[in-house]
């Protein structure tokens, strides 16, 4: 089954500095990668996603980028703000029958 | 449109007792999968059901179950609680499935074995 692998585990930026979370897979059949974000208290939200016919999309603060070929992709938040503290999952589907396949999550903490 | 919801949000159960949490998907969605997140597996995923039939099935045991009404609600059972069974269970809804379409997820059942 699919093997999604995400880094790092805990990232502390400053305000207003930008943010890079990696993910790699190893299903070469997956082609749909979504970025959840996850606030204390509540489910994952959709923040963003991505698929295999794309390199990279973007929606405001927020970009994904999507390497094929390495198997692996990456969420980039520009100008962080207090409301970006969350765990962000990555995500990968479609080679299989397993659903979602979730990183073990990234701990984003933005420091004043 | 409302959100997903769960119910109940809560539950403290002890070993051996069974438990059946409840699920409703967004309107027009047809797809419900169940995804249990621990703080040492993550999220992992259970099982989803489509139009009534379990569609596919995640790495866990017999003793997790589910079931899914014609109006596309769903509920899944845990029998025979173990003490790691305490986790957060998390139902996603979409319109067709988890594969290439967004999924939404609500806010969660929170389930303590002792």
């Amino acid at each position: 089954g699919e093997n999604v692998e995400q880094h790092p585990s805990t990232l502390s930026v400053q305000e207003g500095d930008s943010a890079v979370i990696k993910c790699t897979y190893s299903d070469s059949a997956s082609n749909y990668f979504p970025w959840y974000k996850q606030e204390l208290g509540k489910g994952p939200q959709l923040i963003i996603d991505i698929r295999s016919n794309v390199g990279e999309k973007k929606d405001q603060r927020i970009a994904v980028t999507l390497n094929k070929t390495a198997k692996h992709f990456s969420l980039h938040i520009t100008e962080t703000q207090p409301e970006d503290s969350a765990v962000y999952f990555c995500a990968a589907s479609g080679g299989g029958a397993d659903g979602l396949t979730f990183g073990k999550g990234t701990h984003l903490i933005i420091q004043p | 449109k409302a959100g997903v919801t769960q119910t109940p949000r809560y539950l403290i159960k002890t070993r051996g007792q069974q438990v059946t949490l409840s699920c409703s998907p967004i309107s027009g969605h047809r797809s419900v999968s169940w995804y249990q997140q621990t703080p040492g597996q993550g999220l992992q995923f259970l099982f989803e059901y489509f139009s009534e039939t379990q569609r596919n099935k995640g790495n866990f045991p017999g003793r997790f179950s589910g079931r899914q009404f014609s109006n596309s609600r769903s509920e899944m059972n845990v029998s025979t609680l173990e003490l790691g069974d305490s986790a957060l269970y998390l139902c996603a809804s979409s319109q067709q499935g988890p594969y290439q379409e967004t999924q939404y997820f609500g806010p969660g059942t929170r389930l303590l074995v002792l």
